[in-house]
Formats: C-alpha cells, structure tokens, sequence
C-alpha cells in the first residue's frame, strides 16, 4: 500500500515550457487534491475532484488544469510556465464523510526559470 | 473563504518547557485538522477535531477546538528535540468536499 505517490520529485521548467504532475492514490479514496506550498507559507488548494470524470477550482487555479479520468490519477498540467509557478506541489487524497482526512503525498520541487 | 491565522509563527523553546500555538479561524469550520510537516517532507496528520470542545492528545502533543471562539490550540507538553517541525492548523468551512484553507504554519525549534 504505497498512499499518495507523485512524480517527478525536482523539476525545471524554463519560462513558457509545460509539463504534467502525476499524482495515484491506491486508497480507492473518491477525493482527490492539488495544493500548492510557496516558502514560509501554508497550502492553497489549486483544484480538487470528487469522482472520476468532476473536478472544480480551488483557491488559485490559473494557470493550471487538472482532469480524472480514473480513481486512482489526477495530473496537473501547467501550461505556458511562469516564475510564479515556483513552488512545492502537494496532492492529497481523502476519503468521503465526516471523519475523513486528508493523506498527502511525498510533493514535487518545481522551479521555473 | 476560510481565513486561518497561526500564531506564533515562529517558536523556539527549551526542552522539558510548555508550550501552546494558537489557531484562529474566520468562519464556520465544524472540523480543524493538525499537521505537521519536517524540513523538505510531505504533511503528516496529526489529530482530527470533529466538534466543539474535541480535545485529542498523543504523546506530548494535546489539540482541542472551541468552534464559538473559532479557536484551536496544540498544547506542547514537556517539549523535546524530535517535536521540532512546523506545524499547520486547516479547516474545512464545514463542507463535506474536504477543501482545506490552511495556516501559514508555526516553526517550533526546541533546543537542549
């Protein structure tokens, strides 16, 4: 049982060059999460799912897409790389009611240049 | 939007002290979840709090909410070196969707 694993770990992206955050969870868990973490702050959601085939924004989505095409996957593409996209990126995968939580991945170092 | 402020966000405490971090929150937010994250590491969960007056304790670490207050503290008791981390408070604005609007964390360093 691997949780949340994502790929790659460290990454450079030059200015306006794009590429996609994998993201699997093998909890079988219906709620999946992006979440970006920039130096000295807390995390802020980029897009959430709550099935295959249902995403929605979060709190700062431009520039990113996501889709769900299955349970266990949820890619994040960034298109057209910015410098304010440097940051640690975080998914999560969570369960549905109320004493579900939140399980986080290992997250990807992204600098864009 | 779920408006979430730590304080301190900044601690550095002698081993064996008592210490609380504080977590205020705007709105309603029936659930508040503890992490704690290592330099360069993912987040780990820590307690859950489901309803007002929850208090949970693992360890050295005690967490309890006040949802009339908005208020979630995480009681460090008789601190030790390996409880250096940061840690963050979320909450959910009650929703069931699981979005979480987190604090900018609490640095702890504790020294011998």
């Amino acid at each position: 049982n691997a949780g949340v694993t994502q790929t790659p770990k460290f990454r450079i992206l030059k200015i306006g060059q794009s590429m996609t955050l994998q993201c699997t969870q093998d909890m079988n868990h219906n709620y999946m999460y992006w979440y970006r973490q920039d130096p000295g702050m807390g995390l802020k959601l980029i897009y959430y799912s709550v099935g295959a085939g249902i995403t929605d924004k979060g709190e700062v989505p431009n520039g990113y897409n996501v889709s769900r095409s299955t349970t266990e996957d949820f890619p994040l593409r960034l298109e057209l790389a910015a410098p304010s996209q440097t940051s640690v990126y975080f998914c999560a995968s969570g369960g549905q009611g109320t004493f579900s939580e939140q399980f986080f991945g290992p997250g990807t170092r992204l600098t864009v240049l | 939007e779920l408006k979430v402020e730590q304080n301190p966000l900044f601690l550095s405490m002698q081993e064996g002290k008592n210490y609380t971090i504080y977590c205020n929150y705007s709105t309603t937010s029936d659930r508040l979840y503890w992490y704690r994250q290592d330099p360069g590491k993912s987040l780990e969960s820590l307690f859950v709090l489901l309803s007002n007056g929850a208090v949970k304790q693992e360890g050295r670490l005690m967490a309890s909410l006040d949802t009339k207050a908005r208020l979630s503290t995480l009681h460090i008791t008789a601190a030790v070196h390996d409880l250096s981390a940061t840690y963050f408070c979320a909450g959910d604005r009650g929703s069931t969707l699981g979005r979480l609007y987190f604090g900018r964390g609490t640095q702890l360093t504790v020294w011998p």
